[in-house]
């Protein structure tokens, strides 16, 4: 069965450090998303992205954030000045259609920053 | 906020017993979505109901849905070990053509071999 992907599985990085989290969802789903779930706490969303545009983002999703679709497979997060509270698992998901509304999740990216 | 709330937090039961999960949600919604998440990994798709569905079946999964009282079960009959893990309830809170969910805060089930 498609999957999604996403690299790494685990990224230490110093405060104030760039950090960029690689996902490729499933190969003709339209709409990708990223999620964050802090140790122990619910599964938060971010930014949803559709047509190579944000349709979405939360309040967390703040100017440090932004994501990119390079080469029409990938799907990257970027952090541009990574903060302690950044630290989180995140989840890149992809979605087919707007009508097919199951979301297929990746295994996520576990971000420490110290 | 669109955000469910799951109930209970968590639940441990013996192998072989029925688990009942419920969440509640804040506003209108054309469809709730149960997932599972197994410790440290991605959040795996269990199942949909519409807002005009009731109830629906998967295996050994039913989910109801109470439109009225804006709330949603989830039962799993039979369980085994293999079902320990959290469940969450989402419903969707996007604003324009994209499926944001929105997710509670999980109900943590260990099943007891």
């Amino acid at each position: 069965e498609p999957e999604v992907t996403q690299t790494p599985s685990h990224q230490v990085t110093q405060m104030g450090q760039e950090v960029i989290l690689r996902c490729v969802p499933i190969s003709n789903h339209l709409y990708f998303y990223w999620y964050r779930q802090i140790l122990g706490q619910k599964v938060e969303f971010l930014v949803s992205f559709y047509n190579n545009e944000i349709s979405e983002k939360s309040e967390i999703f703040d100017d440090q954030f932004s994501v990119e679709r390079p080469d029409g497979s990938n799907f990257t997060l970027k952090i541009r000045s990574t903060k302690l509270e950044d630290s989180a698992m995140y989840f890149c998901a992809s979605q087919q259609t707007d009508t097919n509304e199951k979301l297929f999740f990746g295994s996520g990216t576990q971000l420490s920053v110290l | 906020s669109q955000q469910g709330e799951e109930d209970p937090q968590a639940l441990s039961i013996q192998e072989g017993e029925n688990a009942t999960m419920n969440c509640s949600y804040k506003t209108s919604i054309n469809n709730l979505q149960w997932y599972r998440q197994n410790s440290g990994r991605g959040l795996v798709h269990l199942i949909l109901i519409r807002s005009n569905e009731r109830e629906k079946h998967s295996g050994r999964l039913r989910v109801t849905l109470d439109t009225s009282k804006k709330s949603s079960s989830l039962l799993i009959t039979a369980s085994r070990a293999a079902d320990t893990a959290s469940y969450f309830c989402a419903t969707p809170g996007g604003q324009t053509g994209a499926n944001n969910l929105f997710f509670g805060t999980g109900t943590r089930l260990t099943v007891i071999p």
